[in-house]
C-alpha cells in the first residue's frame, strides 16, 4: 500500500464543472496535509493547506479532511481550462512530506 | 521576495561525467529537501537536511549521489559518475519551522538533467 494514495486520471470536466480530486494516506501520525499544482514542465505550487478535520475554502478551492478516515480532497468551483493541471496531494509527518502521485486534470472549453 | 533558487536550469552531459545541482533556499526556512521526478516514479524525496544537518538520506538511490548543506543558504547535490537512468527533474524545495511545524515545502524551478 503506498502511503499516498491518488487516482491518476485523467479527470476531464467541463468548464464551470465543479472538480473533485481525492487523496488517502495510510500514516495516523500525519499531521499536515496539502494540495500542489504542477503544470507541465514546472515545479509544484502550493495551493491550499490543512491541517484539522472539516474544510477549509480559498477562492474557488476547497480542501477537506477526514482524519478518521484518513481521506483528504480538494474541490475546485467554476474550473476553468488554466486548471488543467496535476494536482499532486502531499501529507507531513515529522520533518518528512510524502508526495501522492498526483491526479491530471483536464478542463474543456 | 526571492523563492527558491536552482541552478543550472537545464544539464546535458555524457554518461561518466560528474554532475552538481546547485539550490539556495528561501532566507529564513531551515529544512531543505531533493527530490528527483520521472514520469514512471513520480516525485522521490532523496534527501533532506534540517539546520544544515542531513537526518535522512534514506531516499538516495545509491552511492553515487551525494548531498551537502555547508551553510544555511547553499546545498549542492551531486552525481558521479552519472548514467543515463538519472535523467530527471531534480527539485530543490525548502521549508520553515521545527520538525512538526505545519509549514509547507516550497519548490525551486528544477533543474532538468540529461545523460546521454
Amino acid at each position: 500500500q503506498k502511503e499516498v494514495e491518488q487516482n491518476s486520471g485523467p479527470l476531464s470536466v467541463p468548464e464551470g464543472a465543479i472538480a473533485s480530486l481525492n487523496c488517502t494516506y495510510s500514516d495516523r501520525g500525519s499531521q499536515s496535509f496539502f494540495w500542489y499544482r504542477q503544470y507541465s514542465g514546472k515545479s509544484p505550487e502550493l495551493i491550499m493547506s490543512i491541517y484539522s478535520n472539516g474544510d477549509k475554502e480559498d477562492g474557488r478551492f476547497t480542501a477537506q479532511l477526514n482524519k478518521a478516515s484518513q481521506y483528504v480532497s480538494l474541490l475546485i468551483r467554476d474550473s476553468q481550462p488554466s486548471d488543467s493541471a496535476t494536482y499532486l496531494c502531499a501529507v507531513k509527518r515529522g520533518f518528512k512530506t510524502i508526495f501522492g502521485a498526483g491526479t491530471r486534470l483536464f478542463v474543456k472549453a | 521576495d526571492a523563492g527558491v533558487i536552482q541552478s543550472p536550469r537545464h544539464e546535458v552531459t555524457e554518461m561518466g561525467q560528474e554532475v552538481t545541482l546547485r539550490c539556495k533556499p528561501i532566507s529564513g526556512h531551515n529544512s531543505l529537501f531533493w527530490y528527483r521526478q520521472t514520469m514512471m516514479r513520480g516525485l522521490e524525496l532523496l534527501i533532506y537536511f534540517n539546520n544544515n544537518v542531513p537526518i535522512d538520506d534514506s531516499g538516495m538511490p545509491e552511492d553515487r549521489f551525494s548531498a551537502k548543506m555547508p551553510n544555511a543558504s547553499f546545498s549542492t547535490l551531486k552525481i558521479q559518475p552519472s548514467e543515463p537512468r538519472d535523467s530527471a527533474v531534480y527539485f530543490c524545495a525548502s521549508s520553515a519551522g521545527q520538525q512538526y511545524s505545519n509549514q509547507p515545502q516550497h519548490f525551486g524551478d528544477g533543474t532538468r538533467l540529461s545523460i546521454l
